[in-house]
Formats: structure tokens, C-alpha cells, sequence
């Protein structure tokens, strides 16, 4: 089985701290994907990347920044965290872009508090 | 744009009894729709997916989701609800030529004894 395993399950940072999440997965997934999870917001995408060194905008990448130098390693940078970044981050993987038949499969979440 | 609604914050439902969750979608061209799972403190599972043939798919632990074209919503369904299928649920959708998936907001279950 594929897994994506997210290196934190709990954090707590200070505001203005800059924050690193990071994200392996073990099946030579091309597409990688970070998105936080809200109540009531469900899952909001931040970030993706299609393969190493690419990297797209998701819906609300303010405040935040990826690398992904290796293929099996995708990190979230909160470059000074806030706040308003408390959640939980889910990071997920897939096979490729035209491979529409496969979900995602996702890491177990970390859930970032910022105080 | 591409969408999804679940219109239902919470369901609760008694042991023994049928389940549903609900989800509506709005995507340009043909869905390909997807139901997850999330139990606390855990990332989300796979449960199963729409995408293309029969409008009743079939998934795991025993659930199951009908394509509604006309109604543009694939509604979660189980015939009995176990106390161990309370969780939280998500419906999925991306269009064919898309490669970015949105998720609703999510349903928590609660199957009571």
C-alpha cells in the first residue's frame, strides 16, 4: 500500500516562527498536495506540485510556500506563522495527472497550533 | 466553477438503521466523484468512487453511493449503520479535464446504539 506520512501529528509554534511541515511518500507518486482542514471549510487546497522542483498555487497559498526538491518529499513552509494558520494540514499524493481512476492518498494530518 | 455541497453539518442515525449522506456537485464536463473518510485525528480513507458505468457503486465496509446525473449528486448510502461508521465524511469531486479535486465540508456520522 501507498503511504504518505506527514513527520508531525501535533505542533504548537509561536506567531512570526517559521514553520516547516513535511510530507514522504514511498510509491514515486508524481503529484503531491497540501490542504488544511477547517470545520465548516472542509478541505481548502494550498498548494501542489506535479512533479520535483514544479509547484502550483491551490486556492489560498497566501502566507505560505513549498519545496520539493526530491520526488518523494513535498514540505510546507509557513514563512511567519499567524494565528489564523491553526489547523490541521493534510498532505496527500497521487499517481499522475491523467490517471483520473485514483484518488488521493492521504498522510494522518498534523494539526498546527499557533500561539 | 467546479463545487461541492453537503448540505448536512451532522446525521444521526440509530444502530440497524439506513444511512445517507448527501453531496451535490457542479463541475464542468463529466464528474469523476469521490467519497472519503476521516476518523479523529486521522487523515482521510478512501471509501469509493464514480467514474463511469453503473450509477450504483459499490465500496468499502459496506457502503455505497448512487449516481444522480439529472440531480448532479451522488449521495452515500449504507444500508445499516454500524457504531463504528461514525466519522467524519467527505465528498470529492474533479472534472475530467481537471486535475484539482474539491472536497465539501464534510458530514460527521453519528450512529448511536
Amino acid at each position: 500500500d501507498v503511504k504518505v506520512t506527514q513527520s508531525s501529528r501535533y505542533l504548537v509554534k509561536r506567531t512570526g516562527e517559521k514553520v516547516f511541515l513535511e510530507c514522504v511518500q514511498d510509491m514515486d507518486h508524481e503529484n503531491m498536495f497540501w490542504y488544511r482542514q477547517d470545520p465548516g471549510l472542509g478541505l481548502r487546497l494550498i498548494y501542489f506540485s506535479y512533479d520535483v522542483k514544479m509547484k502550483e498555487k491551490g486556492d489560498i497559498p497566501e502566507g505560505y510556500s513549498v519545496s520539493r526538491e526530491k520526488k518523494e518529499r513535498f514540505s510546507l513552509i509557513l514563512e511567519s506563522a499567524s494565528t489564523n494558520q491553526t489547523s490541521m494540514y493534510l498532505c496527500a499524493s497521487r499517481v499522475t495527472p491523467g490517471q483520473a481512476l485514483y484518488g488521493y492518498t492521504f498522510g494522518s494530518g498534523t494539526r498546527l497550533t499557533v500561539v | 466553477a467546479q463545487s461541492v455541497a453537503q448540505p448536512e453539518d451532522q446525521v444521526n442515525v440509530a444502530e440497524g438503521n439506513p444511512l445517507t449522506v448527501k453531496c451535490t456537485y457542479s463541475v464542468s464536463g463529466n464528474p469523476y466523484l469521490f467519497w472519503y473518510v476521516q476518523y479523529p485525528n486521522r487523515g482521510l480513507q478512501f471509501l469509493l468512487k464514480y467514474i463511469t458505468g453503473d450509477n450504483l457503486v459499490k465500496g468499502s465496509y459496506g457502503f455505497e453511493a448512487e449516481f444522480n446525473k439529472s440531480q448532479t449528486s451522488f449521495h452515500l448510502k449504507k444500508p445499516s449503520a454500524l457504531v463504528s461508521d461514525s466519522a467524519l465524511y467527505f465528498c470529492a469531486v474533479r472534472a475530467y479535464n481537471f486535475n484539482k479535486f474539491y472536497f465539501g465540508s464534510g458530514t460527521k456520522l453519528n450512529v448511536k446504539p
